[in-house]
């Protein structure tokens, strides 16, 4: 069983819905919670990022942490063409040297 | 600002053939990393380096190698490629961080086709 469990889709929306995507994880020790966007093509930029439980937002996105659930999610509201993207979550521990763990990713389509 | 750059960007090679993926960054970070992704399987690191002269392999380091000789550079390389090794390469820095947070910044992936 993979540490980081996130749902490939695609997920196809139109233009103004509210996106949900998510991840579930199985280590307790994780502490950092990112959320990574990918361009087709391009490498993956940070997005957001929260420490251990609670909400967390900019702009239009919402990053939330559920530690006793072991569940992370990402909204976005007024969802719009241009955030058509491969979404991944990533999440870290103090004591892995940094070392991210992954989720697959979720591409994500809005559609006009 | 350039950030971290990967060379090449695209290649094809034959079974059995070797090659060397290059990375820099420009932002005087500790650590880098080396990443191939592949459809349904996210990032998996293959190999990385906290530090100048100094490497460790990651999740699926096998048919690789790494070298960091010098602080802005990571070099991959593949010794005898096969076409397992087919993928989506990306190369990663980042900052020694506080209390066990730190932003990874990505170069734009090498794309290696092996026949």
């Amino acid at each position: 069983q993979k540490e980081v469990e996130q749902d490939p889709g695609p997920l196809s929306v139109p233009e103004g819905a509210i996106v949900s995507l998510n991840c579930t994880y199985s280590n307790s020790a994780f502490q950092y919670f990112m959320w990574y966007r990918q361009y087709s093509r391009k490498g993956p930029e940070l997005l957001m990022y929260t420490y251990s439980s609670g909400n967390k937002e900019d702009g239009r996105f919402t990053a939330q942490v559920d530690k006793s659930s072991k569940y992370i999610s990402l909204f976005i509201r007024d969802s719009q063409p241009s955030d058509s993207a491969t979404y991944l979550c990533a999440m870290s521990r103090m004591d892995s040297n940094y070392q991210l763990i992954w989720g697959a990713g979720t591409k994500l389509i809005i559609k006009p | 600002n350039a950030g971290v750059t990967q060379t090449p960007k695209f290649r094809v090679l034959k079974t059995g053939q070797s090659m060397t993926l290059l990375c820099a960054q420009d932002m005087n970070h500790e650590y880098m990393y080396w990443y191939r992704q592949d459809p349904g399987m996210g990032l998996r690191l293959i190999h990385y380096s906290v530090g100048e002269g100094t490497t460790a392999k990651g999740e699926v380091p096998d048919g690789y190698n790494v070298s960091r000789l010098k602080k802005q550079n990571f070099l991959l390389g593949l010794e005898s490629a096969a076409p397992s090794q087919t993928s989506v390469y990306f190369c990663a820095s980042s900052y020694r961080g506080t209390a066990g947070f730190t932003e990874a910044f990505f170069g734009q992936g090498t794309r290696l086709t092996v026949v």
